[in-house]
């Protein structure tokens, strides 16, 4: 199972642009990169999922370079809404019962 | 989109007691399914996999007989915290994978147990 590392925690502001990196140096061939975004108590809703390059939905980004080995989420323009802990997760994402591991997260602070 | 939901949301019991959390996805089938337990500002910890029709896999450390973990149909899968200690005070999450093509993993709002 692919160790994920990001920065434990990252301050922002209004309106600005956040992009948040995960390394994750042991990934196998056959797993994706995803991301979660968790309030508290609350269960991890998804944010995301890539394999390579780049990945665009209505909430965010995700760039993924050629090795693999590290991928940033990038959140445009972030609300104070925005403020939780981001996850980033490797694993066989196709796999029913493929389990993911959930590394320390990033806590985003959005400030006015 | 694929549902997961959770029962109760909170519980307060006092030590001794068994609590049952029930984990169920709404719209759709989940023959695996995960429990997670989450401590006050850190992340998730995977307790264990809930194989439908079979026993659970736990993580190590995990105690299978103070967990016990039943996925008796396509749809549910609960998790007992047998005789609760203080110690076992946390927020229980659950998870399954909604749809085949994604992967993508939906989680339950969680269960936050208190024991007194």
């Amino acid at each position: 199972l692919a160790k994920t590392t990001q920065p434990i925690s990252m301050d922002s502001y209004e309106g600005q642009e956040v992009n948040i990196t995960c390394s994750h140096n042991n990934i196998a061939t056959n797993d994706y990169i995803t991301w979660y975004q968790q309030f508290p108590s609350q269960g991890p809703r998804f944010i995301i999922q890539g394999y390579k390059t780049k990945v665009t939905n209505e909430v965010a980004s995700l760039f993924i370079p050629a090795d693999r080995k590290s991928s940033t989420l990038s959140l445009p323009r972030v609300s104070l809404s925005d403020t939780a802990v981001y996850y980033c997760l490797v694993g066989a994402g196709m796999d029913s019962s493929y389990k993911l591991i959930f590394g320390s997260g990033t806590r985003l602070l959005v400030r006015p | 989109g694929a549902v997961v939901s959770q029962h109760p949301s909170w519980v307060i019991c006092k030590s001794g007691t068994s609590v049952k959390i029930e984990c169920r996805s709404l719209d759709f089938q989940a023959t695996t399914m995960f429990w997670y337990r989450q401590f006050p500002k850190q992340s998730l910890m995977l307790m264990a996999t809930s194989n439908e029709g079979s026993k659970a896999t736990y993580e190590q450390g995990v105690e299978k007989d103070k967990f016990l973990i039943n996925h008796a149909s396509l749809t549910l899968s609960t998790l007992t915290v047998t005789s609760a200690h203080p110690e076992d005070s946390s927020f229980y999450i659950c998870s399954a994978r909604g749809d085949p093509n994604t992967g993508e993993l939906f989680f339950g709002e969680g269960s936050r147990l208190t024991v007194l």
